[in-house]
């Protein structure tokens, strides 16, 4: 059965504080792994699509890295501005969501 | 231009009142999708049409009817909805996955309508 889970749930970091997110995918034929932003009350926000193994993403803070299993959001040197929920979604036969991260950057 | 545009906003109903949700597009998008999201959830799939026409339905109850009048617009008709049908309704296009394409091309969400049921 197709999953797609995210961890952790809840990130809080300080301002300037390096982390990585991560969504782990079971998908029969992945034919794409796409990264979203959404503040509260909007919709997402397009961020990253990714195909293959090893390939890799950059913009400004972000960067999505994907494996055969599964893929990781590094934020680098977070700003409060990047407080949001990032969510994983899977295209195999359709479109799976992952539950999201809600991340909090203290100033 | 990777704009999609709902209307309206904010959607307050009675429980026996008709109203419509409205999605556009200018993108040439052929895959047109409903997303039903409650708070602190992942957007929840409810229908999915491809070329105008309905291919996914989630086994949305019948309150729900959707529309696509043509390749740019998603209609969603609500009628006789229920308190816990509150939510924000979010509309998403992109191009459809077509036979023989192995890949899937990211899809573009609008800012989506926060509809409240009393």
């Amino acid at each position: 059965e197709d999953q797609v889970t995210q961890s952790p749930e809840a990130l809080r970091l300080q301002e300037g504080e390096s982390s990585s997110l991560n969504c782990s995918y079971t998908v029969s034929g992945l034919r794409g792994l796409f990264w979203y932003r959404q503040d509260p009350g909007k919709g997402p926000e397009f961020l990253f699509t990714l195909y293959s193994a090893g390939e890799e993403k950059e913009k400004e803070r972000l960067k999505a890295t994907l494996t055969k299993k599964e893929s990781f959001l590094h934020i680098t040197a977070p700003k409060p501005e990047d407080s949001a929920t990032y969510l994983c979604a899977v295209s195999g036969n359709q479109f799976y969501f992952g539950t999201g991260t809600s991340l909090t950057v203290i100033p | 231009d990777t704009e999609v545009t709902q209307t309206p906003k904010h959607l307050v109903m009675g429980m026996t009142n008709k109203k419509s949700l409205k999605c556009e597009q200018h993108m040439g998008h052929r895959a047109m999708y409903w997303y039903k999201q409650k708070a602190k959830k992942p957007p929840e799939l409810m229908f999915v049409y491809s070329y105008e026409k309905l291919s996914i339905n989630e086994s949305v109850p019948s309150r729900f009817s959707p529309e696509c009048p043509n390749s740019s617009l998603l209609n969603l008709h609500l009628h006789a909805l229920q308190p816990e049908d509150s939510a924000l309704y979010l509309c998403a296009s992109r191009l459809p996955p077509e036979q023989g394409r192995h890949l899937n091309t990211e899809a573009f969400f609008g800012q989506g309508t926060r509809l409240t049921v009393v």
